[in-house]
């Protein structure tokens, strides 16, 4: 029994650079969430997927951050022109929609 | 937006000893859980509480969904070494297709052995 997985857990990136993570939830659950978590805080919400569908957007996902899950499987995350203050641990989590969400261990991101 | 307001920040205890922890907000959810999370990882679910009133457990940790359905409580009892981490409660109010959590800030505890 596999839990959710993050690639890469660790990403250090230059300010204006690309980033990609990806996220491979839990095989039967079909609902996937993004947050994200900054040092001292709780994590804040970023977006949700139920399937394929892109159901819920927060205001922190400006338009530089992207998602997608093309295939209701796995996820992905993207930030163009990355900024210092998008360093954080980027957290996601999936459901088979009871409420109970379970997270993975999170891809930490340094952009110097 | 919504907030909660957990409490207390931080807690430094003896091993053996109980604690307490609590959740409020403004708004109401209806659910209420609890994650633990240790440095560098992901949180990890403890108890998910999903009516008003529910007291949960799951071995040294018990829950409580408060009554108004603003609040929630954890406690662990005969705390060991191994419970050093933060806790964190989060509430979802699954309306307009929203299924969002809404976390506190944490409660750091330190058990000291």
């Amino acid at each position: 029994d596999t839990g959710v997985s993050q690639n890469p857990r660790h990403k250090i990136t230059k300010r204006g650079q690309n980033v990609t993570f990806r996220c491979d939830p839990i095989s039967e659950h079909n609902r996937l969430y993004w947050y994200r978590q900054t040092l001292g805080q709780g994590p804040e919400f970023l977006t949700y997927f139920q399937n394929e569908a892109q159901l819920e957007k927060s205001r922190l996902l400006s338009d530089r951050f992207s998602a997608e899950r093309p295939k209701g499987s796995f996820s992905t995350l993207e930030i163009q022109r990355t900024e210092q203050g998008d360093s954080a641990m980027y957290l996601c989590a999936s459901s088979s929609g009871q409420g109970e969400q379970f997270f993975g261990p999170g891809t930490r991101l340094t952009v110097l | 937006g919504q907030q909660l307001n957990q409490s207390p920040q931080s807690m430094f205890i003896q091993e053996g000893e109980d604690v307490s922890m609590n959740c409020t907000s403004s708004s109401i959810f209806n659910t209420w859980l609890w994650y633990k999370q240790d440095p560098g990882e992901g949180p990890v679910l403890l108890i998910a509480l999903y009516k008003a009133g529910e007291l949960t457990s799951n071995g040294r940790l018990t829950a409580q969904f408060g009554i108004t359905r603003k609040d929630s409580f954890l406690n662990i009892s005969a705390s060991i070494p191994s419970d050093v981490g933060i806790y964190f409660c989060a509430g979802q109010l699954v309306q307009g297709g929203s299924e969002k959590l809404v976390f506190g800030k944490g409660t750091k505890l330190t058990v000291n052995p």
